[in-house]
């Protein structure tokens, strides 16, 4: 089953406007990283955020972690229409000695210019 | 960071076939998995590939189905074998220098792969 659980699904924007994203996860993590997704595309890492930290900043995007929640927050800033795209949660879901990533269903943002 | 390649980027091949992808990267990284995502879905890991031994599979892949070979810390491949139209999906590679944690991951840009 999915560890991470993005919502809203889906979301549509103004350009300049914010954009948030949610992710849900169910166990103890290690860390928990975002990833963007342009179509047809391969991913691209965003930010990392471990379990001891509570909220990381990297130029528009600012994430927060709630461990006591099983939550996480991804928000942009000012957005820009180059920002469509796919935006996937992912949380080390370490068994074990393995480490792998789980990845959750992902979000759609579209930027209306 | 590391740079991922993929080839093929996209191939359309016969029910029963079998093709094999593969995936260099332009840096030692210590860890290195291949996905699958089918249209419109998220990514499920198939394996993680282990250098100079077997790979280990997630739930619901088989190594007869799916073998994979690291024969080198920056370079695998995955093949798709005996292929019916279910197996149509993007096949993605990754690498990450973790160690022993599943850190930041660098993706290749995918093969897509359509099965008629």
């Amino acid at each position: 089953s999915q560890q991470g659980e993005e919502d809203p699904q889906a979301l549509s924007i103004q350009e300049g406007e914010n954009a948030t994203m949610n992710c849900s996860y169910k166990t103890s993590i290690n860390n928990l990283q975002w990833y963007r997704q342009n179509s047809g595309r391969g991913l691209v890492h965003l930010i990392l955020i471990r379990s001891n930290e509570r909220e990381k900043h990297s130029g528009r995007l600012r994430v927060t972690l709630d461990t006591s929640k099983k939550s996480s927050s991804l928000l942009i800033t000012a957005s820009r229409a180059a920002d469509t795209a796919s935006y996937f949660c992912a949380t080390d879901a370490r068994t074990g000695a393995n480490s792998k990533l789980t990845f959750g269903k992902g979000i759609t943002l579209s930027v209306r210019p | 960071s590391a740079v991922i390649s993929q080839k093929p980027s996209r191939d359309i091949c016969q029910r029963g076939t079998s093709l094999t992808i593969q995936c260099q990267v332009d840096s030692q990284v210590t860890m290195m998995f291949w996905y699958r995502q089918q249209p419109g879905q998220s990514l499920t890991l198939i394996a993680t590939a282990n250098q100079g031994s077997e790979a280990t599979y997630e739930s619901g892949f088989v190594i007869d189905k799916f073998p994979i070979s690291r024969p080198n810390l920056t370079f695998s491949t995955l093949t798709v074998s005996n292929m019916s139209p279910e197996d149509s999906s993007i096949y993605l590679c990754s690498g990450g220098k973790g160690v022993g944690t599943a850190d930041t991951q660098y993706f290749g840009p995918g093969t897509r792969l359509t099965v008629l």
